[in-house]
C-alpha cells in the first residue's frame, strides 16, 4: 500500500524560472493538501483540494502560486517566476472522507532557488 | 503566538528516560495530531486524539488533551536514540467535522543522548 507520492524529491531552479510539483495522494484518498515548510519552522498550509475542485487557498500566496488536481494524474503545485524566498521544502499530505482528517504526508519536494 | 505552539523548543535527555512534550493551541479543535520529523525528511503521523478524547496511548506514546486549558502533551517513554527527531503537533479547526488545512506549531527538537 504505496504512501503519498511526490516528486521530485529536489529541485533547483534559477531566478524567474518556474517549478512544478507533483503528488500523488494514498489510494483512496481524495483530499491533498499541500504545505510550505522554511528551515526551522513548522509547516504552513497552503492550500487544500479534491478531485478538479481547489476546496481552501487561503494560505497559497496570491500570485505566482496555483495548484490543480485534475480528473486523472497527480496534483501539481505550480509556482511562477520563483524568486529565492520560495526556497523552502513543500510537502503534500493527502486524507480519506472520514471525519476526523488523518492526514498523511509525502517525503516532500525541496526548492532550491538560485 | 499560533495556533499549536509546542514547548519546550528543544530537549536532551538520556536513553531510557521519558521524554514529555506540551502543545497549546487558541482555537477550537476537532482534532489534534502530533508529528515527528527526522532531518530533512518528511513527516511522520503519530497519533491523532480526537476532541471528545483525554488520553491515547500507541506503544511507547501517550498523548494527552485538556481541551479546558487548550493544551496536548506528548510523552515518549523510555526513549531511544532512534527517537531523535522534531515532533509537531497540529490542530485541526473545528469547522463541523470533515477536511481542513492543519495549523502546525514550531515543533520540540528532541536530542537522546546514547
Amino acid at each position: 500500500n504505496a504512501g503519498v507520492m511526490q516528486n521530485p524529491r529536489h529541485l533547483v531552479r534559477r531566478r524567474g524560472q518556474e517549478a512544478r510539483l507533483r503528488c500523488s495522494p494514498m489510494k483512496g484518498h481524495s483530499h491533498v493538501y499541500w504545505y510550505r515548510q522554511l528551515p526551522e519552522e513548522g509547516l504552513k498550509f497552503m492550500v487544500y483540494l479534491q478531485k478538479e475542485n481547489i476546496i481552501d487557498e487561503s494560505g497559497m500566496p496570491k500570485e505566482r502560486f496555483s495548484a490543480e488536481f485534475p480528473k486523472e494524474g497527480p496534483s501539481i503545485l505550480r509556482i511562477q517566476q520563483v524568486v529565492r524566498g520560495d526556497s523552502a521544502a513543500y510537502f503534500c499530505a493527502s486524507s480519506g472522507t472520514g471525519y476526523y482528517n488523518e492526514q498523511f504526508f509525502g517525503p516532500g519536494t525541496r526548492l532550491t532557488v538560485l | 503566538s499560533q495556533q499549536g505552539e509546542e514547548d519546550p523548543q528543544a530537549l536532551s535527555i538520556q536513553e531510557g528516560e521519558n521524554a514529555t512534550m506540551n502543545c497549546s493551541y487558541k482555537t477550537s479543535i476537532n482534532n489534534l495530531q502530533w508529528y515527528r520529523q527526522n532531518s530533512g525528511r518528511g513527516l511522520v503521523h503519530l497519533i491523532l486524539i480526537r476532541s471528545n478524547e483525554r488520553e491515547k496511548h500507541s506503544g511507547r506514546l501517550r498523548v494527552t488533551l485538556d481541551t479546558s486549558k487548550k493544551s496536548s502533551s506528548l510523552l515518549i517513554t523510555a526513549s531511544r536514540a532512534a527517537d531523535t527527531a522534531s515532533y509537531f503537533c497540529a490542530t485541526d479547526a473545528d469547522s463541523g467535522g470533515g477536511a481542513d488545512g492543519l495549523t502546525f506549531g514550531k515543533g520540540t527538537h528532541l536530542i537522546i543522548q546514547p
